[in-house]
């Protein structure tokens, strides 16, 4: 069955400062993974799908098979950053999206 | 021009009545989904559609019934309400086949 874990709840930094948003996964094929953001009361928008590899508002995410890891980064943080945000896994040929729990992320001045 | 709307936006009634939610995409996507985000803003799928049969269809009281009359349109009927149905349901759609979901602004569905 796949599963997607991000251990942490609610992630805060300092403007500025690099974040790190953890994502593991265990899937038995070949996955398709992504990162979704919610900010404030709005709707869930893809941020990054790791097979594209590009770069969205800062944020890179790596697919690593070995860790069964795809966390979600940016070296210097902005207040505008602050939302929730999901890593999700697709099969690579099916639909169904399977959520982690999210992580709130808060970026303070 | 919204991708994929959902109406309404904010439901506010009784326990026990019968509500719908609608939902309609434009995009041209196969395969349409309901998702529950509960308190903890944890995000569940509920039902996907893929040219309007039924193919994902997760442990959900059978209070709650999807209906796709089109490829464009999948609506959640709810009968019975409960205090437990509280939460924000959103609707998405995507080509399927492992391609990124678009989605809706949610229903916020608060039960009395």
């Amino acid at each position: 069955a796949q599963r997607v874990t991000q251990p942490e709840k609610l992630l805060s930094v300092f403007k500025g400062a690099p974040v790190e948003l953890k994502c593991n996964y265990s899937y038995s094929g070949s996955p398709e993974l992504f990162w979704y953001v919610q900010y404030s009361r709005q709707r869930l928008q893809l941020l990054l799908r790791h097979i594209s590899r590009e770069s969205i508002k800062g944020f890179t995410a790596d697919l690593n098979k070995g860790e069964t890891s795809f966390h979600l980064k940016k070296p210097f943080a902005q207040e505008e950053d602050s939302a929730m945000y999901y890593c999700g896994l697709q099969w690579a040929s099916g639909s169904r999206l399977t959520f982690g729990e999210g992580t709130q992320l808060t970026v303070n001045p | 021009d919204t991708a994929v709307s959902q109406t309404p936006k904010y439901l506010v009634t009784q326990m026990g009545n019968d509500k719908s939610i609608k939902c309609e995409q434009n995009l041209g996507h196969d395969t349409m989904y309901w998702y529950k985000q509960d308190s903890k803003k944890f995000l569940k799928i509920m039902f996907s559609y893929n040219n309007k049969e039924l193919i994902i269809n997760e442990t959900v009281p059978n209070r709650f019934s999807p209906k796709s009359p089109d490829k464009a349109h999948l609506n959640l009927h709810i009968n019975s309400l409960e205090l437990g149905d509280s939460a924000v349901y959103f609707c998405a759609s995507s080509q399927g086949g492992g391609t990124p979901q678009h989605f809706g602004d949610g229903t916020r569905l608060s039960i009395l």
